[in-house]
């Protein structure tokens, strides 16, 4: 069981907009950042969005994020094939010491 | 731009310990943390624990608490986690990533650990 809340999977067309996303509470979400992953099959996790709606370097900015309250969402614009993946939400969790905390990811089919 | 090589995919059985290797090349390593995530067949990332590599203190998740130990080498820039007793359902890929300004910025390739009689 995640602590972060992700739909199980999601879909969409090349070219549509799709959005995912991602419900926390206060001692994560609420507190602090929210990242983005994207997880290609058989690939380590890359960091795809930070700090809510920051993208690092070399992303397209057909990936965008937000986050309001205790939720965030990843929006994946002008949609591609090899957008075809998992993605993850995480934040740092005040709880237990402080913990990083994922959502359970959500698989992303192009059809 | 930070690299994180790590070990060989190793094969224990239950009960015994591993230790996982996580090579850091690119940036001064003592400057960030290392995370550990760990990632089960077909699951999602649950993370681990974190180690300051300046200063070898370290934040175990409560779920391995008792039974992981993380260290570093800074002449070596390595950071190793090692986990004890371990049980069938450790059977995992292993991930180090630099957790670093509120986020963890570059990863390991992985290292796949199989726990098996």
């Amino acid at each position: 069981q995640s602590v972060l809340t992700q739909p199980p999977s999601a879909s969409g067309t090349p070219g549509q907009t799709v959005t995912i996303s991602c419900s926390g509470s206060r001692s994560n979400i609420g507190l602090n950042t929210v990242n983005w992953y994207q997880q290609l099959r058989g690939t380590a996790p890359k960091l795809l969005i930070y700090s809510n709606n920051q993208r690092p370097s070399g992303v397209p900015d057909r990936f965008s994020g937000s986050k309001s309250g205790t939720s965030a969402s990843l929006a994946i614009s002008g949609l591609q094939s090899e957008d075809e993946a998992d993605y993850y939400c995480a934040a740092w969790d005040d709880s237990l010491n402080g913990r990083w905390v994922f959502g359970g990811g959500t698989k992303l089919a192009v059809l | 731009q930070v690299q994180l090589v790590q070990s060989g995919a190793d094969v224990k059985k239950p009960g015994a310990s591993v230790k996982v290797s996580c090579q850091a090349s690119g940036d001064t390593f003592t400057t960030y943390g290392v995370s550990w995530v760990r990632q089960a067949p077909g699951q999602g990332l649950e993370w681990m624990g974190w180690i300051d590599t300046f200063n070898g203190n370290t934040n175990y998740g409560h779920n391995f608490q008792g039974r992981v130990t993380m260290t570093r080498d800074t002449s070596t820039s390595t950071a190793y986690m090692e986990l004890r007793n371990l049980r069938s359902d450790d059977t995992a890929l292993y991930f180090c990533a630099r957790d670093f300004r509120g986020r963890l910025d570059s990863w390991g390739q992985g290292t796949l650990v199989t726990v098996s009689s």
